[in-house]
C-alpha cells in the first residue's frame, strides 16, 4: 500500500459547483497533513495546513478522519482559477521529508 | 522578502553529463530539501539539509548528491545523466528539519536529458 494516496481523477466540474477530493494515508501515527495546489508546469504551493480535525480557509475546507485515516479538500464555488492539481501530504511523524501523493486533477470549466 | 529561488529554470543535457542544481533557501530557513518529480507524480524525496549537514535522503542512487553552505544555499549534484533522470527538481525551504514543518518551494529546475 502507498504511504498516501490520492483518487488521480481528472474531476471536471462546472464553476460554481462544491468538489471534494480524499486522500488515505498509511501511518496511523501522522500528526501533520498538508495540501498543496499545483499549476501546470509550476511549483507546488501550500494551500493549507491541517493539525488537528480540521482547517477552513474561505471556500476552501480540509477535514480530517484519523479513525479512517483520511483527510479531505472540500472546494465550494468553484472558480476557473481553482483548476490545477492537488497534492495531499501525510508525513510521518519522524520523516524529515513530506510525502506526497500522486494528485488530484482538477478542471473547473465555464 | 524574496522566497526560494532555484537555477537555472531550464537545463538540456546529455546522457553522462553531469549537473549542478542550485537553491537559495527563504530568509532564515535553515533547512533546504530536494525533490525530484516526473510528469504525473509527485514530488519524491531526494536529500534533505539543515544546518550544513544531510538529515534525510531518499531511495536515489549514488549518482546523486548534494551539499549546503554556510548561507544555507544549496547545490544538488547529479552525475552520469540518464534518460530517466529528466524531470522538474524542486527544493523545498523550512524553518526546521522536521518533515512535519511547512516547507515552501521554488520554482524548480526543468531537467531533459538527451
Amino acid at each position: 500500500r502507498k504511504e498516501v494516496e490520492q483518487d488521480p481523477g481528472p474531476f471536471n466540474v462546472p464553476e460554481g459547483a462544491t468538489v471534494a477530493f480524499n486522500c488515505t494515508y498509511s501511518n496511523s501515527a501522522s500528526q501533520s497533513f498538508f495540501w498543496y495546489r499545483q499549476d501546470c508546469r509550476k511549483e507546488p504551493k501550500l494551500l493549507m495546513s491541517v493539525y488537528s480535525s480540521g482547517n477552513e480557509d474561505g471556500r476552501f475546507t480540509a477535514q480530517l478522519n484519523r479513525a479512517s485515516q483520511y483527510i479531505s479538500l472540500l472546494i465550494r464555488d468553484s472558480k476557473l482559477s481553482d483548476s490545477a492539481t492537488y497534492l495531499c501530504v501525510a508525513p510521518a511523524p519522524s520523516a524529515r521529508q513530506l510525502t506526497f501523493g500522486s494528485g488530484t486533477q482538477l478542471t473547473v470549466l465555464p | 522578502d524574496a522566497g526560494v529561488t532555484q537555477s537555472p529554470t531550464h537545463l538540456i543535457k546529455t546522457r553522462g553529463q553531469h549537473v549542478t542544481l542550485r537553491c537559495s533557501p527563504i530568509s532564515g530557513h535553515k533547512s533546504v530539501s530536494w525533490y525530484q518529480q516526473v510528469l504525473g507524480q509527485g514530488p519524491q524525496f531526494i536529500f534533505q539539509y539543515y544546518e550544513k549537514e544531510e538529515r534525510g535522503r531518499g531511495n536515489f542512487p549514488d549518482r546523486f548528491s548534494a551539499r549546503q553552505f554556510p548561507n544555507y544555499s544549496s547545490e544538488l549534484n547529479v552525475n552520469a545523466l540518464l534518460l530517466g533522470d529528466s524531470a522538474l527538481y524542486l527544493c523545498a525551504s523550512s524553518l526546521t528539519s522536521s518533515g512535519n514543518t511547512e516547507a515552501f518551494f521554488g520554482q524548480g529546475t526543468r531537467l531533459t536529458v538527451v
